[in-house]
């Protein structure tokens, strides 16, 4: 199976501040990775992807990296918002039917 | 409109017996999925149908059965609960092509006795 992983289960930023959110994948075959943000009670929701083809992508707030040599995703949050408070999920893909999600990081935002 | 909607929402049974979570897409996607999300938050795909086709079915207990009568309904049938099946089911589906986002139902929170 893939393992997925995020470096740090909880994090806190105050409201403003730069967020970053790590993720390590394991399987190099990977092609495709998603950003995905849950709130309390509600399904996953897309943020953002992006292809293996590619080391940055940015959205509205939301940068993502891509670091194919350590097998390593990061998801930058800019001016954090006590919105944005939520767990974060990385999920990888090789096939695109297939999503492998990592551990989730917890992120809250201190008004 | 509720793009991916699940029923129940919330499903409290005792060990032992079967019961079914619903799931219904308005999106014309032709994929769709359920994943299992236990306490530590950890997501799991169970199964994948393509076009009412099972396509991914990840190493899952066989009491548990997917059943696509068509491609808007992927419905989730459990038989003989065990504690152990306790956690938030996810139905999700997504349009194969250029972006292989999933859009995720609310989630059904069943719980066993």
């Amino acid at each position: 199976g893939e393992s997925v992983g995020l470096h740090l289960p909880t994090l806190s930023v105050q409201e403003g501040d730069n967020s970053i959110i790590n993720c390590a994948y394991s399987n190099s075959a990977s092609d495709y990775f998603i950003w995905y943000k849950q709130e309390s009670g509600k399904g996953p929701q897309f943020i953002i992807d992006i292809r293996s083809n590619m080391d940055k992508r940015q959205g509205q707030r939301v940068t993502v990296l891509l670091n194919k040599t350590v097998k390593h995703l990061s998801l930058q949050i800019a001016a954090t918002q006590p919105g944005d408070s939520a767990v974060y999920f990385c999920a990888e893909s090789h096939t695109g039917n297939q999503f492998y999600f990592g551990t989730g990081t917890s992120l809250t935002v201190i008004p | 409109d509720t793009a991916v909607s699940q029923t129940p929402k919330y499903l409290v049974t005792q060990m032992g017996n079967d019961k079914s979570i619903k799931c219904e897409q308005n999106l014309g996607h032709d994929t769709m999925y359920w994943y299992k999300q236990d306490s530590k938050k950890f997501l799991k795909i169970m199964f994948s149908y393509n076009n009412k086709e099972l396509i991914i079915n990840e190493t899952v207990p066989n009491r548990f059965s997917p059943k696509s009568p068509d491609k808007a309904h992927l419905n989730l049938h459990i038989n003989s609960l065990e504690l152990g099946d306790s956690a938030v089911y996810f139905c999700a589906s997504s349009q194969q092509g250029a972006s292989y986002e999933q859009y995720f139902g609310p989630g059904t929170r069943l719980t066993v006795t």
